[in-house]
């Protein structure tokens, strides 16, 4: 079966601090996708990144980073030097062969001043 | 570009009756649009798969008479909550997908809260 675990429920830091929110996915598929999204209040979901299977590589996007590690299945978000604004709901997801999106439980992320 | 909306935005209706949330691709055509629920603090879960022009396809233990969907047009999707009652009250979130585009691509809506009273 595929699954996504997001096993941090919720997590608190004060701004300016690092956070990594950790991603767990189980699959005997060989070609996937990897994605995370940003819910804030509003409920609206933000795109934020996708990855294949097959690209490793480890991105930044401004504060933001991902490291993909194939080896132990998981896709883990770091926030560097956290804002308030980055206060929210963050999915990680995973699309299927079968052409669904499986979404991870979900982290909450408080980033207090 | 890649703008779905959803109508309306939030509703509240009594319990026993009909509501239809809308969701529409505002500048491109979707072949597919998927149905999402999220209940608070929870996660969200594809509820149906529809197909313009066709039949949609329902997640299992999701009741595709409770859950009416219509995908007329290439830009329309509609999801009918019969019969409402309270347990129905979530976040309802729809997603398209644009002819041509890869089917990992999907666009989502803003989302629809439902409150049933």
């Amino acid at each position: 079966a595929q699954k996504v675990t997001q096993a941090q429920t919720e997590i608190s830091v004060v701004e300016k601090e690092d956070v990594t929110l950790d991603c767990v996915y189980e699959t005997r598929d060989t070609t996937y996708y990897l994605f995370w999204y940003k819910q804030p209040p509003s409920g609206e979901l933000v795109f934020l990144i996708r990855r294949n299977s097959f690209d490793e590589q480890n991105e930044i996007s401004g504060r933001y980073s991902w490291n993909f590690q194939k080896s132990t299945s998981s896709f883990n978000f770091t926030i560097t030097a956290s804002q308030v604004v980055d206060s929210a709901v963050y999915f990680c997801a995973f699309f299927n062969q079968g052409g669904k999106l499986i979404f991870g439980q979900g982290t909450e992320l408080s980033v207090k001043p | 570009g890649a703008v779905v909306s959803q109508h309306p935005s939030w509703v509240i209706c009594k319990s026993g009756t009909s509501v239809k949330i809308e969701c529409r691709s505002l500048d491109f055509q979707a072949t597919t649009m998927f149905w999402y629920r999220q209940f608070p603090k929870q996660s969200l879960m594809l509820m149906a798969t529809s197909n313009e022009g066709s039949k949609a396809t329902y997640e299992q233990g999701v009741e595709k008479d409770k859950f009416l969907i219509n995908h007329a047009s290439l830009t329309l999707s509609t999801l009918t909550v019969t019969s409402a009652h309270p347990e129905d009250s979530s976040f309802y979130i729809c997603s398209a997908r644009e002819i041509g585009q890869a089917t990992y691509e999907q666009y989502f809506g803003p989302g629809t809260r439902l409150t049933v009273t």
